[in-house]
């Protein structure tokens, strides 16, 4: 079995750039996916496959992967964008679907 | 339009059983995993298990293998979540979300509105 480690929280103005990572020793042989979720509300898949926008997902959403670090990147942080960020990986055959921790995105 | 439709609030006491649902609509139910994640009040997110409805293949996450039951009526394009005695520490909301899979990557791309589940006596 793994962890998927992110920090608990992170804080930026808006218009700034905040980066929200996840580490894990396999990684680097895994994809990871990552969902926001507004108060009250279900999780949202903003990234998927590490770098990949699903359809309708703002273009300042971004991801990228270095090692056992992926970092979902958000540029030009909104208002809106305040949420718990979660990123979420498994193993090639599904036995084992993980999420981290999560992450609180404070917009200042 | 495709989505997950979940089943109601529910209020229970300690002891009593309970079986939530989850039905999909607008896309092969048979042919997508689904998953029941729990989030306990002001906590993470939490697999429990997932289902796929062709064949009614299940896998628990040892957490909670032993603990709920996970089942599917295909016919009815329906998987639902079962306590057989609940415990105040089964508090919390319930998602249903489809996993799309391909090789080497499973993600959850629609999810249900959540079902909250409050256990008190």
């Amino acid at each position: 079995s793994y962890e998927l480690t992110q920090p608990p929280s992170v804080s930026v103005s808006p218009g700034q750039t905040a980066r929200i990572t996840c580490s894990a020793d396999t990684l680097p042989n895994q994809y990871v996916y990552w969902y926001q979720q507004k108060p009250g509300q279900a999780p949202l898949l903003v990234m998927f496959k590490d770098t990949r926008r699903p359809s309708g997902i703002p273009e300042r959403f971004s991801g990228s992967s270095s090692g056992t670090t992926v970092t979902l990147t958000i540029s030009g942080v909104q208002a809106e964008d305040e949420a718990d960020y979660y990123c979420q990986s498994a193993d090639n055959s599904g036995s084992y679907i993980l999420f981290g921790g999560g992450t609180k995105l404070t917009v200042l | 339009e495709v989505q997950l439709e979940q089943s109601g609030a529910q209020v229970k006491k300690p002891g009593e059983s309970l079986k939530i649902s989850c039905e999909g609509s607008g896309y092969r139910f048979p042919s997508y995993w689904i998953g029941w994640v729990r989030q306990m009040p002001g906590k993470g997110l939490e697999l429990m298990g997932i289902i796929y409805p062709g064949d009614s293949d299940i896998r628990y996450s040892p957490s909670f293998q032993g603990q709920v039951t996970i089942s599917v009526d295909k016919s009815i394009n329906t998987a639902y979540l079962q306590w057989s005695s609940l415990k105040a520490s089964d508090t919390a909301t319930y998602y249903c979300a489809r996993l799309d899979s391909c090789f080497s990557c499973w993600y959850f791309d629609l999810w249900g509105r959540g079902t909250p589940v409050t256990v008190s006596s």
